[in-house]
């Protein structure tokens, strides 16, 4: 069975523009998460979707957006970009729309953003 | 709030060697889910094990084992007879039980594994 995949692998923006990101889960999981991880750090909360509806928002401004398609897959868009807005982004797929003792999130490769 | 605390960043070993990984969380909630990943060079994140704060025992799971103290708010990882394979960076996560599935990383341990 296909793990999570995320599109593209790399990309290269300059400052101001905007990137979409974009995320398949696995199937049979309705909840997608999505994660910033810059270098040298853990990874951090952005946004929860399941069954369509945002289900949480980490602390981050909103020129981060996203949404999640009846299919279940997701886009995360980030509008104009600063140079510190350069990281790995991460989707994380699981059954349900909170952690229970048996579902678990699993991540996708991610997508490394570099803003020049 | 939640929160985890890695404290050490790197640690090297000889390989067969043993390696523990520690792990200290913050919550309010009286349940919640901890869990390991792995992140190799190649960046993906790969979850290794879990211990919800409900279950009685600690596990072994091939060469991988826990130790979960709820007393001191602890959840130790460790890799027995260590590999090269396992050179890797390794974070502590936290999921609280309610409203979202939110994860909430330490800042990981960078693993060496010398031949």
């Amino acid at each position: 069975d296909a793990g999570v995949t995320q599109s593209p692998t790399h990309l290269i923006k300059t400052r101001g523009q905007h990137v979409t990101l974009r995320c398949s889960p696995i199937s049979g999981h309705k909840s997608v998460s999505w994660y910033q991880q810059v270098l040298g750090q853990g990874p951090q909360f952005i946004f929860q979707y399941y069954e369509k509806e945002e289900r949480g928002r980490g602390n981050f401004p909103d020129r981060f957006s996203a949404r999640q398609f009846p299919n279940y897959s997701s886009e995360l868009n980030v509008n104009a970009l600063l140079l510190g807005d350069s990281a790995l982004y991460l989707c994380a797929s699981s059954l349900g729309p909170w952690t229970t003792s048996t579902d678990t999130q699993y991540f996708g490769p991610g997508t490394r953003l570099t803003v020049l | 709030a939640q929160k985890v605390t890695q404290a050490q960043t790197e640690i090297s070993v000889v390989e067969k060697e043993d390696v523990t990984l520690d792990c200290v969380y913050e919550t309010r909630d009286t349940t919640y889910y901890l869990f390991w990943y792995k992140q190799p060079p190649s960046g993906e994140l790969v979850f290794l094990i879990r211990r919800n704060s409900f279950d009685e025992q600690n596990e072994i799971s091939g060469r991988y084992s826990w130790n979960f103290q709820k007393s001191t708010s602890s959840f130790n990882f460790t890799i027995t007879a260590s590999q090269v394979v396992d050179s890797a960076v390794y974070f502590c996560a936290l999921s609280e039980a309610e409203g979202n599935n939110r994860l909430a990383f330490g800042k990981g341990n960078q693993v060496v594994v010398i031949p």
